[in-house]
């Protein structure tokens, strides 16, 4: 089943901004992962926030959970060119699989 | 760096035909996954293996099978192929079952004629 939702499905900025996006999922997680696929390329992981964590940094990246509202964000800093692809969160819980949604394709404009 | 190879990037095959996608890793993972990703609806769960000669469904397992003999090597297999089954194939491996990290592949763009 679908669980988590990305929002924005789309976000273009200009190189040197900052990026946000947002993840909502459904039940209860362990976990919550994102990734990023450049176009027509496999998904690489960038990081993993834990159900007790409520903020995790590396590098640019910034990630936030709230549990109480089931949603998490992504903040990517200073924004290159190279940053252009979908991100996609991905959410554990009781069950043995990961639940990946829709994504957000970000596009970073030189 | 763990390493997850597709057999193609890009396949096409005529409706009805077998299909056998195969997905190899070299880091031991004992978990393989095997999705379908299509335009607006993210990735999609076919099937996953956590031991050789095991197999579980996912969310959409109908059109599907898949092999495990192997660790190293998941196959996902389209008994007979159909134009709804064009898409993205992405395989993935972890160490452990979810929560853990997942590695992906390169995909396979299938298009069924």
């Amino acid at each position: 089943s679908q669980q988590g939702e990305e929002d924005p499905q789309a976000l273009s900025i200009q190189e040197g901004e900052n990026a946000t996006m947002n993840c909502s999922y459904k039940t209860s997680i362990n976990n919550l992962q994102w990734y990023r696929q450049n176009s027509g390329r496999g998904l690489v992981h960038l990081i993993l926030i834990r159900s007790n964590e409520r903020e995790k940094h590396s590098g640019r990246l910034r990630v936030t959970l709230d549990t109480s509202k089931k949603s998490s964000s992504l903040l990517i800093t200073a924004s290159r060119a190279a940053d252009t692809a979908s991100y996609f969160c991905a959410s554990s819980g009781s069950a043995r699989q990961l639940t990946f949604g829709s994504g957000t394709q970000l596009t970073v404009l030189p | 760096d763990v390493k997850v190879t597709q057999s193609s990037r890009y396949l096409v095959k005529r409706t009805g035909e077998k299909v056998f996608l195969e997905c190899v890793q070299d880091m031991d993972h004992e978990n393989m996954f095997w999705y379908r990703q299509d335009p607006g609806l993210g990735l999609r769960l076919i099937y996953f293996s956590y031991d050789v000669k095991m197999k579980e469904k996912g969310d959409i397992p109908e059109g599907y099978s898949v092999s495990r003999e192997k660790k190293e090597r998941f196959s996902l297999i389209l008994e007979s192929a159909s134009t709804n089954q064009t898409s993205m194939y992405l395989c993935a491996s972890s160490f452990r079952i979810a929560p853990d990290t997942q590695y992906f592949g390169p995909g396979t763009r299938l298009t069924v004629l």
